[in-house]
């Protein structure tokens, strides 16, 4: 299994503004998946993007994946103070049990 | 509702002393996963279940055991508890397929002193 790196670590915007955090990843994928964390709780999928796709939305989410540079974006548009919360992104196997593994993720606040 | 529940939500131990954490999930799914997070970590993998009847170590998988006791449950069992086993324990589970994300239960705090 291979970890994403997340990047930034800390993101802090305004609300309303867009938020990109960038993940990078070393070794082929199946999968690339994006996660939320608010503080306390437990991780909850936001979307997954496979390797055949470029981009993928899902309402003010939009995930890219570039294969070739082993790299995805996560944009979170119009952001709302209710998107607060650390992002983690974690490459999918292509074979096995699919374990993921985590990096440590970017803290995004939002400031109203 | 449908999804992933942990018990208990919180613990206190004292070194020395053992548990287990509960993990039971309602979406007949077939693996399922315990991490550990430390603060400001990510998550690390300590064991998994890819299917009923199977488990096998991921990351940290020294001072723990896992059972899966069959297609729901999946519990994690710390014999003798160490200060360095203080941390949040997240269970998930996943549907059969490659392109199926987690399901992540509201984890269990655990303390040792």
């Amino acid at each position: 299994s291979q970890q994403g790196e997340e990047d930034p670590q800390a993101l802090s915007i305004q609300e309303g503004e867009n938020a990109t955090m960038n993940c990078s990843y070393k070794t082929s994928i199946n999968n690339l998946q994006w996660y939320r964390q608010n503080s306390g709780r437990g991780l909850v999928h936001l979307i997954l993007i496979r390797s055949n796709e470029r981009e993928k939305h899902s309402g003010r989410l939009r995930v890219t994946l570039d294969t070739s540079k082993k790299s995805s974006s996560l944009l979170i548009t119009a952001s709302r103070a209710a998107d607060t919360a650390s992002y983690f992104c974690a490459p999918g196997e292509i074979q096995g049990a699919q374990k993921l593994v985590f990096g440590q993720g970017t803290r995004l606040t939002i400031n109203p | 509702n449908a999804g992933v529940t942990q018990t208990p939500k919180f613990q206190v131990l004292k070194t020395g002393q053992s548990m287990t954490l509960q993990c039971a999930q309602d979406m007949n799914h077939n693996s399922m996963y315990w991490y550990r997070q430390d603060p400001g970590m990510g998550l690390r993998l300590i064991y998994y279940s890819a299917s009923e009847g199977t488990t096998d170590k991921g990351e940290v998988p020294n001072g723990y055991n896992v059972s899966r006791l069959n297609k729901r449950e999946f519990s994690l069992r710390l014999e003798s508890a160490a200060p360095s086993q203080t941390s949040v324990y997240f269970c998930a589970s996943r549907s059969t397929g490659t392109h199926y994300g987690y399901t992540f239960g509201s984890g269990t705090r655990l303390t040792v002193v």
